[in-house]
């Protein structure tokens, strides 16, 4: 079965320095999305993205944050700056739209020190 | 994407069947009912979806009043591997996919 994969799986970084996660959606899937969830809590939508610009995006997406899709196959989530608070899991997901539903990579763990 | 009210925990016993509610009183016309659930550490993964009446799969069940302003996912005989959170979504996933958020979820903990 196709999936979502995410690189790295763990990356950890010090306050005030630029992060790239990456992504590889599943090929036919024209929708991506990124998550985040820090430990213990809910999974928190971070931004949406389709025909290579962002779609919606929510509150804690700031300026800080940025998505691209460089080649036509990755997906990569930048957050410069960094502060502590961005220490968390973030999920990559892209959509089949019939029946509508998420595929989620296995997540890359953000440490923030 | 409609809001969402689900239990924020249940526990269980192995072999027991379980049943998690979802309150969306202003699901609309074109919203689906999509469910998903989350191991520690994991991605969300999806379970099943419906629209209306009974949906049934190799892993679950879904129940959908005539009014659609609730819905029961239905596990039956659980293990201790399905402890896990469990989340519903619900909208027109296949027309507006933009704002895919997901509510708070249930923690479903599956005792021996």
């Amino acid at each position: 079965e196709p999936e979502v994969t995410q690189t790295p799986s763990h990356q950890v970084t010090q306050m005030g320095q630029e992060v790239i996660l990456r992504c590889v959606p599943i090929s036919n899937h024209l929708y991506f999305y990124w998550y985040r969830q820090i430990l213990g809590q809910k999974v928190e939508f971070l931004v949406s993205f389709y025909n290579n610009e962002i779609s919606e995006k929510s509150e804690i997406f700031d300026d800080r944050f940025s998505v691209e899709r460089p080649d036509g196959s990755n997906f990569t989530l930048k957050i410069r700056s960094t502060k502590l608070e961005d220490s968390a899991m973030y999920f990559c997901a892209s959509i089949r739209l019939d029946p509508g539903e998420l595929f989620f990579g296995e997540g890359s763990r953000l440490t923030v020190l | 994407l409609a809001k969402t009210t689900q239990p924020i925990s249940m526990d269980s016993y192995e072999g027991q069947e379980v049943n998690i509610t979802c309150s969306h009183n202003n699901i609309a016309t074109n919203d689906y009912i999509t469910w998903y659930q989350q191991f520690p550490s994991q991605g969300p993964r999806f379970i099943i979806q419906g629209y209306k009446t009974k949906v049934t799969n190799e892993v679950a069940s879904l129940f959908i009043p005539a009014d659609r302003k609730s819905s029961t996912l239905s596990l039956p005989r659980v293990s201790l591997s399905d402890t896990a959170v469990y989340y519903c979504l619900v909208g027109d996933i296949r027309e507006n996919n933009n704002d895919m958020r997901f509510g708070a979820g249930t923690r479903l903990t599956v005792k021996p």
